[in-house]
C-alpha cells in the first residue's frame, strides 16, 4: 500500500457543472476525512467517515456537497453546480482511530479543483 | 465555533537561529497534533500531544501542550533549510460530539541560508 491515494490530481470545469473526486485511503484505515484548503489557509474541515457511516458535516458545507463512502473502503465527494469560489485543493485524509480517539492521519496529495 | 489561532502568520529566520509557533484554541482540548506542509504539499503529521503539560521532543523539534489544554507550541532549535514549510496545528475539541480536528491557521517558516 502507498498511501492514500486521490484522483483526479487536476479539475478545471466550468461554472456550473458538477465534479467528482475520488480517494482511497489505506486499507486497513477505518476513518476517512475530507478537507478544502485554499492558498495561504489551513485545511477546513468538510466531512469525515468511521467506515461506511458519515460521522460529522460542517455547518459551512452547503447542500451542493455531497459525500459517500458506500463500503467503507473508498470515498467520492461530489460538487454540484460548481461556483468560482468552490476552487480550492481538496483533501482526503485516513487513520485508524478508534472509536473515542485520533492517531496519525495520512494525506493524499490532493485534488486541484479550478472552476472557471 | 472552533477557533484555532497560530502566532506568528509568518517567520523568516536565519539558518541556525530557533524559531517557534504557538497555537491557540478558545475551547479545552482532548488531544492536538502537529502537521508540516512544504511548499505545494500535503500535511504531513509530526506529533500528537493528549496528556496536560506534555512535552515530546523529536531531535531538534520540541512540541508542549499547555496545562489548560488550550494552548501548544512547537520549538525548533537551530533551523535548517529542511525546516521549511507551513506548521499547522490540529485540535480535537474536548466536549465536541466525533473526533474531527481542526487545522490552525498555520505559521509559514522561511529559513535563509
Amino acid at each position: 500500500d502507498t498511501g492514500v491515494s486521490q484522483n483526479p490530481r487536476h479539475k478545471i470545469t466550468k461554472r456550473g457543472q458538477n465534479v467528482t473526486f475520488r480517494c482511497d485511503p489505506i486499507s486497513e484505515h477505518n476513518r476517512l476525512y475530507w478537507y478544502r484548503q485554499t492558498l495561504g489557509q489551513g485545511p477546513e474541515f468538510l466531512t469525515y467517515f468511521q467506515n461506511e457511516a458519515q460521522l460529522e458535516k460542517s455547518r459551512l458545507l452547503s447542500d451542493r456537497f455531497s459525500a459517500e463512502r458506500p463500503k467503507g473502503s473508498f470515498s467520492t465527494l461530489e460538487i454540484q453546480r460548481t461556483e468560482q469560489g468552490d476552487s480550492a485543493m481538496y483533501l482526503c485524509a485516513s487513520s485508524s482511530a478508534t472509536d473515542s480517539f485520533n492517531t496519525e492521519a495520512f494525506f493524499g496529495q490532493g485534488t486541484r479543483l479550478t472552476v472557471v | 465555533g472552533q477557533q484555532v489561532m497560530q502566532i506568528p502568520q509568518y517567520q523568516h529566520v536565519q539558518e541556525g537561529e530557533d524559531f517557534t509557533t504557538y497555537c491557540n484554541s478558545s475551547t479545552t482540548l482532548s488531544n492536538i497534533q502537529w502537521y508540516k506542509q512544504r511548499p505545494g504539499g500535503h500535511p504531513v503529521f509530526l506529533i500528537q500531544l493528549v496528556k496536560s503539560g506534555e512535552v515530546k521532543k523529536q531531535k531538534r523539534l520540541t512540541f508542549k501542550f499547555g496545562e489548560a489544554k488550550k494552548n501548544s507550541s512547537l520549538h525548533i532549535t537551530a533551523t535548517q533549510t529542511t525546516d521549511v514549510g507551513t506548521y499547522f496545528c490540529a485540535v480535537d475539541p474536548l466536549h465536541e460530539m466525533g473526533n474531527q480536528f481542526y487545522f490552525g491557521t498555520g505559521t509559514s517558516l522561511t529559513v535563509i541560508p
